[in-house]
């Protein structure tokens, strides 16, 4: 059974037309991350949420937005995008804050196309 | 800013075949972690090395952790098909005010041809 779920898996939205994408998760667990990895780049983390309390990356853009209205669902809103934000966005959540021996579960990703 | 470099970034070779990846750093992480991804899917956790010098055996694949915890390898005996993916190694360290981050680098592209 999936752990975590995102929705949609592909996503085609206009240039400077708000969207978000949507992540929930069925292992109950304190910590949800938002990463963005574009082509051949290594995932980079933009945002998480321990429980309710947010933690922005000092270089993500304010373009970006997160929500997590429960334990369960996470949501990244991009406010405006830019033909520069098409990306895999992936959602991944941990039982606590990593440390030594915290695993990271993945979800499937929703692919951003910008038009 | 911890870096993390991957190499190859690119692999072809046949299946039967034994390879090695390697992932590089000047930092020092707590533990290490090697992810498996498949195109339009999500990384998946293959494994966790946290000592230095540690070797970890999944069947045919073997992780090993640098002494210093700057570096690791991923060792692929007899590759199959199945193994074609992108292989992923994610660094954690100490960031400060109790605070741990977690570096991916950009991964090698394994392809295994039959």
């Amino acid at each position: 059974d999936a752990m975590v779920i995102q929705n949609p898996r592909y996503q085609v939205t206009q240039f400077g037309k708000p969207v978000t994408l949507s992540c929930s998760q069925t292992l109950n667990h304190n910590v949800m991350y938002w990463y963005q990895q574009k082509s051949s780049q290594a995932p980079k983390l933009l945002f998480h949420y321990y429980d309710k309390d947010f933690n922005n990356e000092a270089d993500t853009p304010d373009n970006f937005q997160s929500r997590r209205p429960n334990t369960s669902f996470c949501f990244l809103d991009i406010r405006s995008p830019g033909l520069g934000d098409a990306a895999m966005y992936l959602c991944a959540t941990s039982r606590d804050l990593p440390t030594s021996g915290e695993t990271q579960y993945f979800g499937p990703g929703t692919r951003l196309l910008v038009l | 800013t911890q870096l993390l470099e991957q190499s190859p970034q690119f692999l072809s070779i046949q299946e039967g075949e034994n390879l090695t990846v390697y992932c590089n750093s000047s930092s020092v992480f707590s533990s290490l972690q090697w992810y498996r991804q498949e195109p339009g899917e999500g990384p998946v956790l293959l494994v966790t090395v946290v000592t230095g010098g540690e070797v970890k055996k999944l069947k045919r694949l073997t992780f090993q952790f640098g002494d210093a915890r700057k570096d690791s390898s991923l060792h692929i005996t007899a590759a199959q098909t199945g193994d074609t993916g992108l292989y992923l190694c994610a660094g954690l360290s100490y960031s400060g005010a109790g605070s741990y981050q977690l570096t991916f680098g950009k991964g090698t592209k394994l392809s295994v041809i039959p």
